[in-house]
């Protein structure tokens, strides 16, 4: 079955700093993975998508099929970084998305 | 701010009662879904929807219904049957084809009383 761990359920670290957010995948497709995140008092968003191969505010994640995991990356941390990171894995048909449990980033100076 | 309306923020139900959860969206989408998120356990997908008159159940189904009569709306109903459903509920909704970022709105939270 489909499964999206992340191991951490807080993180956090110094400004400057890097950031990584873990995220490994259990699925027996081809997987297309995602990094949503929510902001304090915004929506749910989407920050990055493998396939796209971009940097989003800095962040990068690279999907490592060998070790089925998509870990979101930044070289140095600022505080806006402070937020709840989901990573997201497309699931069938439908769009679907099997979500992790969340890592929440805290960003301090 | 528009896109998707979520109705309303917060919300009680009395044990046995059905109650429903609003979801509008205003972005021309054609799916659009309904999940529910607990603590440390993520979102989990409860139902979608690809098109009128038509969806989907998603991972935990049970205890819920949905409707599908309008392309905007996509309400969400609580049944007595679902026997934990306090929660917080979030719908979304995004563009047809695989891996269309989906738009989520502000949520309800739903207690019983």
């Amino acid at each position: 079955a489909q499964r999206v761990t992340q191991p951490e359920k807080l993180l956090s670290v110094f400004k400057g700093a890097p950031v990584e957010l873990k995220c490994n995948y259990s699925y027996s497709g081809s997987p297309e993975l995602f990094w949503y995140v929510q902001y304090s008092r915004q929506r749910l968003q989407l920050l990055l998508r493998h396939i796209s191969r971009e940097s989003i505010k800095g962040f990068t994640a690279d999907l490592n099929k060998g070790e089925t995991s998509f870990h979101l990356k930044k070289p140095f941390a600022q505080e806006e970084d402070s937020a709840m990171y989901y990573c997201a894995l497309l699931t069938g048909g439908g769009n679907k998305l099997t979500f992790g449990t969340g890592t929440q980033l805290k960003v301090e100076l | 701010d528009g896109g998707i309306t979520q109705s309303p923020k917060y919300l009680f139900r009395k044990e046995g009662q059905n109650v429903t959860l609003s979801c509008e969206q205003n972005l021309n989408h054609d799916a659009m879904y309904w999940y529910r998120q607990d603590p440390g356990q993520g979102l989990r997908l409860i139902y979608y929807s690809q098109i009128v008159n038509d969806f989907q159940k998603g991972d935990i189904a049970e205890g819920y219904s949905v409707s599908r009569e309008k392309k905007e709306s996509f309400p969400l109903t609580v049944t007595s049957a679902q026997k934990n459903p306090t929660a917080f509920y979030l719908c979304a909704s995004s563009i047809l084809g695989q891996g269309s970022p989906q738009h989520f709105g502000d949520g309800t939270r739903l207690s019983i009383l």
